[in-house]
């Protein structure tokens, strides 16, 4: 019964290239958010999606940051022309519904992004 | 704008002490206030959670206590051992209207021998 996996945990990029961060969410579960924390902070939320859907993406940056959960596969979480600032962990939480009722979100191992 | 303010942000306890951590928020449509559990390297894990209609939940060595009026919340880990060394959070949610939660700054907490 595997958890949420990320893949890679750990990822170098130079600026101004492009960084792919993977997320499969636990079995069963159809909604996937997104979460950012820099150095000694909380985490900060990016995006919520089910599949094929952006529920809500008032967390992203409004350039260069995407994400998309298709029909298959795992959600995505696309950087472009990174800069040093975007440096950080980023973690990805599953949860079999989103709205309505409470339901945990269950995190993964996240992936440490370094720009260099 | 920070909408969950936790304190402190690091905390050395004894084994064998109570390690407490607060929170406070300003959002009155959080509904549903989880604290996380993280170790080095790894993603937070939920470790006990309160609804604001409750006054305090207890599960092991794990305690919240909820003032609603105050708009606070507070984490107490009793008989503190070195296994609790790690970084809490507290956070929040609206589960009516929005799935995203809300996170403090974290807490990091060293319990010494």
């Amino acid at each position: 019964n595997a958890g949420v996996m990320q893949n890679p945990r750990h990822l170098v990029r130079r600026r101004g290239q492009e960084a792919r961060l993977r997320c499969s969410p636990m079995k069963g579960h159809s909604h996937v958010y997104w979460y950012r924390q820099l150095p000694e902070e909380g985490l900060k939320f990016m995006v919520y999606l089910q599949k094929e859907n952006i529920i809500d993406e008032s967390g992203m940056p409004k350039e260069r940051f995407s994400a998309e959960f298709p029909k298959e596969g795992p959600s995505i979480l696309r950087i472009q022309q990174v800069v040093r600032g975007d440096s950080a962990a980023y973690f990805c939480a599953s949860s079999p519904r989103g709205k309505s009722s409470y339901n945990e979100q269950f995190f993964g191992p996240g992936t440490r992004l370094t720009v260099l | 704008q920070q909408q969950v303010k936790q304190s402190p942000q690091s905390l050395i306890v004894q084994k064998g002490g109570i390690s407490i951590i607060n929170c406070a928020y300003e959002n009155t449509a959080f509904d549903y206030f989880p604290w996380y559990q993280q170790f080095p390297g790894k993603g937070p894990a939920l470790l006990i959670a309160i609804r604001p209609d409750v006054s305090e939940k207890k599960e092991g060595r794990f305690t919240i206590s909820f003032n609603k009026s105050a708009k606070q919340f507070s984490l107490h880990i009793m008989d503190s051992q070195p296994g609790d060394s790690a970084t809490y959070f507290c956070a929040a949610i609206e589960t009516g209207t929005a799935s995203k939660l809300t996170f403090g700054t974290g807490t990091r907490l060293q319990v010494t021998l």
